[in-house]
């Protein structure tokens, strides 16, 4: 079985230009998260959806990030326009929240992003 | 709301030796609790997880993890360290029911000397 999926592995660009991370979820999971690693400040939590629909948004670092969760097999995280600050590996990551039970999270590989 | 503590940020040890990673955690209601492991340019894996039945956990690679409530602790040991271990560690909290979220800790990163 697949894991999550996530593309492309690496990307660099210049500041200014839009960048967009993809994301597909393990096959049955009902909630995706989006997190950034960085040396300074760990992993962060950006945002995770549940059955598609953004749930808390609240570590979204500006309005310069946007998400979106078309369908349960897809995700994308986009950042426009990017800044040498956004440098960082970005993780996805997803699972299946059955109503009182844990949530495990499978992460994807990661995408490092480097801005110039 | 919920938050775990990794004391340090680098541990070393000796092939063979004990590993012995420390985690704190906070938490308003009774709490999930994970160990997760990041090697080199990977995502991370899950090692073991707490959810309330026994409190000694025993995860993969020979890890385990002992949640103490009144120490508010949830420690991860390996009697023998390998050199296959060295890797970045993550602790991580979470609610219970839906909609909850993992707060993770700093990480340490564990080395093995040969």
């Amino acid at each position: 079985d697949a894991g999550v999926i996530q593309s492309p592995r690496h990307e660099v660009t210049e500041m200014g230009q839009e960048v967009t991370l993809r994301c597909k979820p393990i096959s049955g999971h009902n909630s995706l998260f989006w997190y950034r690693q960085t040396m300074m400040r760990g992993l962060e939590l950006l945002i995770y959806f549940n059955n598609n629909v953004p749930i808390d948004d609240s570590g979204m670092p500006e309005d310069r990030f946007s998400a979106k969760m078309p369908n349960a097999s897809f995700s994308t995280l986009k950042i426009q326009p990017s800044e040498p600050r956004d440098s960082a590996v970005y993780f996805c990551a997803s699972s299946f929240e059955p109503l009182g039970d844990y949530n495990e999270q499978f992460f994807g590989p990661g995408t490092r992003l480097t801005v110039l | 709301a919920q938050s775990v503590t990794q004391l340090g940020s680098h541990v070393s040890v000796s092939e063979g030796a004990l590993v012995l990673l420390r985690c704190n955690y906070s938490s308003s209601v009774p709490p999930y609790l994970f160990w997760y492991v990041q090697y080199p340019n990977q995502g991370l894996q899950l090692l073991l997880k707490y959810t309330s039945a026994a409190t000694l956990v025993k995860g993969i690679n020979g890890f385990e993890a002992e949640f103490k409530k009144s120490e508010t602790s949830f420690h991860l040991t390996k009697p023998s360290a390998h050199m296959s271990d060295a890797a970045e560690y993550f602790c991580a909290v979470s609610g219970r029911g839906a909609n909850s979220k993992l707060t993770f800790g700093k990480g340490i990163t564990l080395s093995v000397r040969p």
